[in-house]
């Protein structure tokens, strides 16, 4: 069974604070991404990777950095949380040309 | 104009019956084809791939139109186990993935 963990499920950060968000998965799939799913917008994409130390902005990466050192390990950087980056933020991963597989994701809340 | 397009519902239904639910898709280039399944406050789990000739997987089946660019999922005896929210999704490229923004059923008892 294909595994993609997150680091946290809940977080609350206070509104500048730096912000970690980590990705991990078990099947060496080339492909991560991270999304952030809100109510009435669905999944948008925020970064993918294809390999390592390799990144291609999404549809909404203002405000999002991504770090790719490891195949298995794919990181999601908040530089200065704001209150709008409040989301559900899920993490997936697959490989070419297949499904991708979800983590259980983080409920963020910016404060 | 979206990627891909859902009918939001709410669907409420009761069980034992047959629910279809329709996705279309803007980019004719696209390569794969999936329905998602996700429960509230959880992540999306694949319930099955879309193949060109039709597919089935128990009280499920899913067909894909790419003449008229569309997916349908039908249910057949609904279970209220059933109750989720189901995501269309449309692999154009090898890293391009594109999400509907999901229909809701409700299965009563």
């Amino acid at each position: 069974d294909v595994k993609v963990t997150q680091s946290s499920r809940y977080l609350v950060k206070r509104t500048g604070e730096k912000v970690f968000l980590e990705c991990v998965q078990d099947m060496d799939h080339e492909n991560m991404f991270w999304y952030r799913q809100d109510p009435g917008l669905g999944l948008r994409l925020i970064y993918f990777s294809y390999d390592v130390k390799m990144k291609e902005k999404g549809d909404i990466p203002e405000g999002y950095s991504v770090s790719r050192e490891k195949k298995e390990r794919f990181s999601l950087i908040l530089e200065s949380a704001s209150t709008n980056q409040t989301s559900m933020y899920l993490c997936a991963s697959s490989t070419t040309p297949y499904e991708q597989y979800f983590g259980p994701g983080t409920r963020l809340t910016v404060t | 104009r979206k990627e891909v397009e859902q009918d939001p519902g709410p669907f409420n239904v009761p069980e034992g019956a047959t629910v279809a639910f329709n996705c279309t898709y803007s980019n004719s280039a696209s390569q794969s084809f999936f329905w998602y399944r996700q429960d509230c406050r959880k992540e999306p789990k694949l319930l099955m791939s879309v193949y060109s000739s039709g597919n089935e997987d128990g009280r499920f089946t899913a067909q894909l139109n790419r003449a008229s660019q569309y997916i349908s999922l039908l249910i057949r005896d609904s279970k209220l186990s059933d109750s989720a929210t189901y995501l269309c999704v449309v692999r154009v490229t090898g890293n391009q993935f594109y999400f509907g923004t999901g229909t809701s059923l409700t299965v009563i008892p």
